[in-house]
């Protein structure tokens, strides 16, 4: 089935500093989600994105839906020790289900 | 708030049991989606339903059955269950088919 590119697989950082991930496909999105999954939970939902160059904001966490409507990026500013987890993106290609990434797994370094 | 519930956090089978997991959400939504999630290849959908009696498979439908008798309700079901399906899997659901999607706390289940 189809999929998306999510990038970096995992990340290994200091406490405090920001943190970089995105994602990627090859065809057009009208919505873009971003969810963040604790060790042993369901994936909760983070950030909803709705429209092409929205950006959006969450506490320390700030997402854009890409101009060209075939990516998304998520940032996390100071990072904390509960910031560990896995984050996903997603999102729904035109006519088509949602699909999710492969995840980002991040790791703080107290 | 939605709520979607699993009723299980942890399950152990035997090989060869029939397995039922079942989900329950409270928001009236009209599809739920099964998934499983194994380390290093994401979510993976495995069927998916967008009305009562409705369903549809996903990617990895073999070796799955569901049933939604009930809207709030839909069952995951393993005929006779093998190892290569100890894995977490998730249940999830979303008023239309292309919106945010709330999931369970994910039901482990290890089949030895």
């Amino acid at each position: 089935g189809q999929q998306l590119n999510q990038s970096p697989q995992s990340m290994f950082i200091q406490e405090g500093e920001d943190v970089s991930m995105n994602c990627t496909s090859s065809s057009i999105f009208n919505t873009w989600l971003w969810y963040k999954q604790d060790p042993g939970e369901g994936p909760v939902l983070l950030i909803a994105l709705y429209k092409a160059g929205e950006l959006t904001s969450n506490g320390r966490l700030t997402a854009q839906f890409g101009i060209t409507r075939k990516d998304s990026f998520l940032n996390i500013s100071a990072s904390i020790p509960s910031d560990v987890g896995i984050y996903f993106c997603a999102g729904p290609p035109i006519g088509g289900k949602l699909i999710f990434g492969q995840g980002t797994e991040l790791s703080v370094k107290p | 708030d939605v709520k979607v519930t699993q009723s299980s956090r942890y399950l152990v089978k035997r090989t060869g049991e029939k397995v039922f997991l079942e989900c329950v959400q409270d928001m009236d939504h009209e599809n739920m989606f099964w998934y499983r999630q194994d380390p290093g290849l994401g979510l993976r959908l495995i069927y998916f339903s967008y009305d009562v009696k409705m369903k549809e498979k996903g990617d990895i439908p073999e070796g799955y059955s569901v049933s939604r008798e009930k809207k709030e309700r839909f069952s995951l079901i393993l005929e006779s269950a093998s190892t290569n399906q100890t894995s977490m899997y998730l249940c999830a659901s979303s008023f239309g088919s292309n919106t945010e999607a709330f999931f369970g706390q994910g039901t482990r289940l290890t089949v030895v």
